[in-house]
């Protein structure tokens, strides 16, 4: 079964600075990737995903991750973080079996 | 084109009573997966229906059920509430073959 590892429970982060969220899944094949952004007391919304192809990936937002075959890690970043970026982060994995398995999140604190 | 919705957006409970929550997908989309999100076991998958047919479940108990409509929409059962089913469920739609999952804003139960 595979299972996703979210290593940072929490980041605080300055505004204007860069942003990395660390994941790594466990997976025996290529899995299907994504990044979920949760604001308080809302649902998930998706940020970015990763089927196949050019492992560098774009989303909404001004965020992009990039999977890591060798590493088993898909790593969301952001250049320039502002105050409405602070939120909990999901990583999530899928398997093709329309179920997909979360990480524990990372919840991000700008500050100003 | 509209979100999935989920009604009702809060809910509040005795210990063994049942509850029913409903959920609309995004106009197209055939696919509906249920996720129960609580502080101590994060995001777990409860399960999958497409086509009014359950594809995939999680390892809840019984007193966890479903179903889906011929118009796609999906409801969730939970008997005999315990306290701690207390969460934030959420539902998800997707498209008919696909692990992109679309989540809408979640219900609230609390259970007391």
């Amino acid at each position: 079964a595979q299972s996703v590892t979210q290593p940072d429970i929490h980041i605080t982060v300055s505004e204007g600075a860069s942003l990395e969220l660390r994941c790594n899944y466990s997976y025996g094949a290529t899995p299907y990737l994504f990044w979920y952004v949760q604001s308080p007391g809302q649902g998930l919304q998706l940020l970015l995903k990763y089927f196949s192809g050019d492992t560098l990936v774009q989303g909404i937002k001004g965020f992009e991750a990039e999977f890591k075959r060798s590493q088993s890690s898909f790593n969301l970043r952001k250049p320039s973080v502002h105050w409405s970026d602070a939120a909990e982060y999901f990583c999530a994995v899928g398997a093709g079996d329309y179920k997909l398995s979360f990480g524990a999140g990372t919840t991000v604190t700008v500050r100003a | 084109k509209a979100g999935v919705t989920q009604t009702p957006r809060y809910l509040i409970k005795t210990r063994g009573q049942q509850v029913t929550l409903s959920c609309s997908p995004i106009s197209g989309h055939r696919s509906v997966s249920w996720y129960q999100q609580t502080p101590g076991q994060g995001l777990q998958f409860l399960f999958e229906y497409f086509s009014e047919t359950q594809r995939n479940k999680g390892n809840f108990p019984g007193r966890f059920s479903g179903r889906q409509f011929s118009n796609s929409r999906s409801e969730m059962n939970v008997s005999t509430l315990e306290l701690g089913d207390s969460a934030l469920y959420l539902c998800a739609s997707s498209l008919e073959f696909s692990e992109e999952q679309y989540f809408g804003p979640g219900t609230r139960l609390t259970v007391t």
